[in-house]
């Protein structure tokens, strides 16, 4: 079955100190891989997505296909880095595969 | 741009009662989605367009129906509220399916009591 986990519902970090947020999927096929944000009153967003293989406000992910994982990393987190983080996985382009499956979302706090 | 527009913000429906949540985006996206969320869960996926006429459910579709008579309206049908429904209504487009970025409404805090 297609899955999405996020083992941690919080993570709670020091501004300065690097910051990862756990992501790991199952999927039988290759999958496409994103992050998305929601800070505080604000919008669900793209934060990234494996296949642009970018950087975005000084986060970075990599899919590791070996571990099925694909972790956002940061640094030195910054204050307005606090927000709420999904992971989402999609099997493709076509039909219902297409479709996003997200996990249950990690908060991020970060302590002046 | 707008981008995805939902109204409304908050209902509190009676048990038994039926509502249309309303969904418009002026993206011109073909992809237009409707997810709900309960407390502590992830974004779960009720119902999917993948253009004006064509509809298909999503993992939870059970008491909910959709239409898509245009590209930019998409919206949501709660038939027999049930306190099951309460939740975080999320309304989304995109340009395509897959790699394609989603975008987001503001959501619906919708209550049923």
């Amino acid at each position: 079955a297609q899955r999405v986990t996020q083992p941690e519902k919080l993570l709670s970090v020091f501004k300065g100190a690097p910051v990862e947020l756990k992501c790991n999927y199952s999927y039988s096929g290759s999958p496409e891989l994103f992050w998305y944000v929601q800070y505080s009153r604000q919008r669900l967003q793209l934060l990234l997505r494996h296949i642009s293989r970018e950087s975005i406000k000084g986060f970075t992910a990599d899919l590791n296909k070996g571990e099925t994982s694909f972790h956002l990393k940061k640094p030195f987190a910054q204050e307005e880095d606090s927000a709420m983080y999904y992971c989402a996985l999609s099997g493709g382009y076509g039909g219902s595969q297409g479709n996003l499956i997200f996990g249950k979302g990690t908060k991020l706090s970060v302590k002046p | 741009n707008a981008g995805v527009t939902q109204t409304p913000k908050f209902r509190i429906l009676k048990i038994g009662q039926s509502m249309t949540l309303q969904c418009a985006q002026d993206m011109n996206h073909n992809y237009m989605y409707w997810y709900r969320q309960d407390p502590g869960m992830g974004l779960k996926l009720i119902y999917y367009s993948v253009g004006a006429g064509i509809t298909d459910k999503g993992e939870v579709p059970n008491g909910y129906n959709v239409s898509r008579s245009t590209t930019e309206d998409f919206p949501l049908r709660l038939e027999l509220a049930a306190p099951s429904q309460t939740s975080v209504y999320f309304c989304a487009s995109s340009y395509g399916g897959g790699p394609y970025e989603q975008y987001f409404g503001p959501g619906t805090r919708l209550t049923v009591t």
